[in-house]
């Protein structure tokens, strides 16, 4: 059963400092990796999708790092700002459709001004 | 661009009542899903629907809940008898093939059961 381990849960960082996110799992038979932004009270927003055949992605200031033989994915957040304050979710998949993510317990991030 | 948008964005019922929860799918997505999301709990997959039958369901998803296409634009959650452990924020989400298994998430329905 794929189980999948966000750490740390809460980080909290000054204004302009870089972020880095970490996620685990423990099936490296996955489709892609999907990172997820939420904040409180609201929906999934999707930043990044990784392809298993991916080393990473990249978007604006976010960057996501795939290693699948060794079961990690890393999102970069580059220069935060207070915006970027929220919980960062990631989540596994093992087919290209019709197949359930499972997601980790995500990290909180709190980006002071 | 195009969104997934659930109805409604609370809903607060008494425990044994019957809940029916909207969702309206981007409109050329083929895979549907419901996930929940208990408060400081993870979110966790309950089912997903294609071609009008249930392709893959969790171990949560059992005989109190069901799922409906009803009409090609709507896709529904109902629980038949609500428990007080069902209280969560409810995801739907929709994907298509060629997008590398993008899911797209609506921005859910806290669901208080009291």
């Amino acid at each position: 059963k794929q189980e999948v381990t966000q750490i740390p849960a809460a980080l909290s960082v000054p204004e302009g400092e870089n972020l880095v996110l970490n996620c685990s799992f423990t099936d490296s038979a996955i489709y892609n990796l999907q990172w997820f932004r939420q904040d409180p009270g609201k929906g999934l927003t999707s930043l990044l999708l990784i392809q298993s055949s991916q080393r990473e992605q990249t978007s604006g200031r976010l960057n996501a790092s795939l290693d699948k033989s060794s079961g990690r994915s890393t999102l970069y957040i580059a220069a935060s700002q207070p915006g970027d304050s929220a919980t960062y979710l990631c989540a596994v998949t093992r087919q290209a459709a019709g197949n359930k993510l499972t997601f980790g317990g995500g990290t909180r991030v709190l980006v002071k001004p | 661009e195009p969104e997934v948008t659930q109805t409604p964005s609370h809903q607060v019922t008494q425990m044994g009542q019957e809940v029916i929860l909207r969702c309206v799918p981007i409109s050329n997505h083929l895979y549907f899903y419901w996930y929940r999301q208990i408060l400081g709990q993870k979110v966790e997959f309950l089912v997903s629907f294609y071609n009008n039958e249930i392709s893959e369901k969790s171990e949560i998803f059992d005989d109190q809940f069901s799922v409906e296409r009803p009409d090609g634009s709507n896709f529904t959650l109902k629980i038949r008898s609500t428990k007080l452990e069902d209280s969560a924020m409810y995801f739907c989400a929709s994907s298509v093939p060629g997008q590398g298994g993008k899911l797209f998430f609506g921005s859910g329905t806290q669901l208080s059961v009291l």
